[in-house]
């Protein structure tokens, strides 16, 4: 298994909705990371996780909560959204977080905030 | 900190057509660079990347990229394009962050294959 897996693929909310994005691999990588995506723009980091503890967060707001389980699965919950959060969400994962050696991505959840 | 600046938002070419999409990165002394593509509503996808060692990387899909460190860029080329290599092509380095290691993009390269 060579994949990471997103679900859902796609997410609306409401800006009082709690919702949780889920993200799974079983390629034995013990760093996770959650980036954020918006239209015709690079995706930015919002979290790391390394061994199964938050290692980096780049300053995300409170609204945004990381949790890993364990080492296969990786969680965003999601709670009083903005519209302005509605975004392209993504997960990676790697062999560890000290490697040089690149990412490997899942396909994303598209959110949307009304 | 790291940076990659992408030359052109966007490159229109025809099928067949050799392409390059241009990368260079801020001066650093270890440097790890990639090159990613981004099919519509999809994920990334890696297509190469340089580590350390041969200075022409070749990837997947036909494409290559040669390291140059007195330039400092990363530039993509492919002989010849096709349709379905229409996308969005993301150049990034790796930085060091608090014993950390993370990816950082640049703007992105829309490339544009016509008929």
């Amino acid at each position: 298994d060579t994949e990471v897996t997103q679900t859902p693929k796609h997410l609306v909310m409401g800006m009082t909705n709690k919702k949780s994005l889920k993200c799974e691999q079983h390629m034995g990588h013990r760093a996770m990371y959650w980036y954020k995506q918006k239209a015709k723009k690079p995706p930015e980091l919002m979290f790391v996780y390394s061994y199964e503890k938050l290692s980096i967060n780049e300053s995300v707001p409170s609204r945004f909560s990381p949790e890993c389980p364990n080492s296969s699965l990786l969680n965003l919950h999601l709670h009083a959204l903005q519209p302005e959060d509605s975004a392209l969400y993504l997960c990676a994962s790697s062999l560890t977080a000290h490697e040089y050696g690149g990412y490997t991505f899942g396909s994303g959840t598209r959110l949307t905030v009304v | 900190a790291q940076s990659v600046t992408q030359l052109d938002s966007q490159v229109p070419v025809f099928e067949e057509a050799p392409v390059e999409l241009r990368c260079n990165y801020s001066s650093s002394v270890s440097v790890y660079l990639f090159w990613y593509v981004q099919y519509p509503n999809q994920g990334l996808q890696l297509l190469l990347k340089y580590l350390s060692g041969s200075t022409l990387v070749k990837g997947i899909n036909g494409f290559e990229a040669e390291f140059n460190k007195s330039q400092t860029s990363f530039h993509l080329r492919k002989p010849s394009v096709h349709i379905s290599d229409t996308a969005e092509y993301f150049c990034a380095v790796s930085e060091a962050s608090g014993g950390y290691n993370k990816l950082i993009f640049g703007a992105g390269t829309r490339l544009a294959v016509h008929p």
